[in-house]
């Protein structure tokens, strides 16, 4: 069974850079064709991709985002991590980890993590 | 503003059937069978319904389904119920290697 749980701080000051962990289960992200996404949703708003990691450390990035966001993989500890520099009240929003179908092809996720509300705030 | 554009609402009686619009460009939508719908409920995380334009995954009811015509996908709901009172969200792969998302739909069951 897969499951994915996010982990990180609540609430961080604007300017300061947001470290966000997934920790996954049931998969592992050395096999072929596996990646793990980050998605979050601003309170009442839609969801907005973030980044991708596969299973070959390729990383795709949103374009509004990728200069400031990065994606790395821990696969012996089965992690992702994600930072975010130079947050802003604008990215408070609930941060969601995700994997990737790995029965077809595209950008889709079948499993999502719980989320983790992040509050960007002074 | 997001990529894709969806109807903010839609509403239907319980056992009726409606269809939830999601419109892009032939750089997204039109361009690719990679239209996604995700169903998801006050509260929790999205879930998905649909893939790859029509396909549904394991134990996704077939009430549910799919279709795209040129740069606008789909997703219509047949014999509402209850428990379909959601918001719809759809997604669709882009060039440059980007993901889109749309706005989101509340389906309000009457």
């Amino acid at each position: 069974q897969i499951t994915l749980k996010e982990s990180g701080p609540t609430l961080v000051k604007p300017t300061q850079t947001l470290t966000l962990t997934c920790t996954f289960s049931g998969f592992s992200l050395s096999t072929s064709g596996v990646g793990v996404g980050w998605i979050r949703q601003p309170p009442g708003k839609a969801l907005d991709w973030l980044a991708l990691i596969y299973w070959n450390d390729d990383k795709r990035y949103s374009p509004s985002l990728k200069t400031r966001v990065t994606i790395t993989k821990d696969t012996s500890k089965n992690q992702v991590i994600l930072t975010m520099a130079n947050m802003d009240p604008a990215d408070t929003a609930t941060y969601f980890c995700t994997h990737r179908i790995t029965y077809a092809s595209g950008w889709t996720f079948d499993y999502w993590g719980q989320g983790t509300m992040v509050t960007v705030s002074s | 503003q997001s990529a894709l554009t969806q109807p903010a609402s839609v509403s239907g009686s319980p056992g009726q059937s409606i269809t939830i619009s999601c419109t892009g460009t032939s750089s997204d939508v039109g361009g690719y069978n990679y239209v996604s719908w995700y169903q998801q409920h006050p509260g929790k995380a999205p879930k998905l319904i649909i893939y790859e334009v029509s396909n549904r995954p394991s134990g996704v009811s077939n009430r549910f389904s799919g279709s795209k015509s040129g740069n606008t996908a789909s997703l219509t709901i047949s014999g509402l119920q209850a428990e379909d009172e959601a918001d719809y969200h759809c997604t669709s792969y882009s060039t440059s290697s980007t993901l889109v998302f749309g706005g989101g739909t509340k389906l309000t069951v009457l």
